[in-house]
């Protein structure tokens, strides 16, 4: 069990398609993070978002929108996405100003773009 | 970018220790060191993570080295559950932690 949770679990969408991931967590965590991570590579960062503010763009194409309407919640919205995008996508929270503090995952949403 | 670098795969005996290397060898003096695994389809899961001080909690032991340029993890008595891949990540300063490639560890009855 985690405490981030995320949904759906499995996303299969078109090209032209509008989606969106989502990740809650209730740990008073004020640090957010998306990843994505492809088929036998290591996660690597998307953004960072501290006390509901956008404060690290991996540089990321626009056909991915984060938003984070709350403390608790962080959403991905997806648009006109590609197949190479197929990949897992995880949800992380940690505390900001403790530099020690460890990240927390969920288990991720597995999306296909067909 | 990845701040560490670790070997691509490691076998262990079960019952015996496992000990999984990480060089971050360019790590500043007030980043610390994580160790997460990941075992299929799953979100990583934290193991253990120091400064400069060998740490040791109920999963796992992190030896540092005294410049700080490496570190191992280091699993007392392998299972098979252990089998995962395990990562040695450098947490930059302002929230942002960076993935090396990573130890696929197999645990071998």
């Amino acid at each position: 069990d985690t405490e981030v949770t995320q949904t759906p679990k499995h996303l299969v969408m078109g090209m032209t398609n509008k989606k969106s991931l989502k990740c809650e967590q209730h740990m008073g965590h004020r640090a957010m993070y998306w990843y994505k991570q492809k088929a036998k590579k290591p996660p690597e960062l998307m953004f960072v978002y501290s006390y509901e503010k956008l404060s690290i763009n991996e540089s990321v194409p626009s056909r991915f929108s984060p938003e984070c309407p709350n403390s608790s919640l962080l959403n991905l919205h997806l648009h006109a996405l590609q197949p190479e995008d197929s990949a897992l996508y995880l949800c992380a929270s940690s505390q900001v100003g403790a530099d020690n503090s460890p990240l927390h995952f969920g288990n991720g949403t597995r999306l296909t773009v067909t | 970018d990845a701040k560490t670098t670790q070997p691509p795969s490691m076998d262990c005996a079960e019952g015996r220790a496992a000990n999984l290397p990480c060089n971050h060898s360019t790590i500043s003096g007030n980043e610390y060191v994580y160790w997460y695994r990941q075992i299929h389809s799953q979100g990583p899961q934290y193991i253990i993570h120091g400064l400069k001080n060998n740490e040791t909690n109920e999963m796992a032991s992190l030896i540092i080295t005294e410049d700080r340029k490496s570190s191992t993890l280091i699993l007392p008595h392998a299972t098979l559950r252990d089998t995962a891949v395990y990562y040695c990540i450098v947490r930059v300063i302002g929230n942002q932690f960076y993935f090396g490639t990573g130890t696929s560890l197999t645990v071998i009855p």
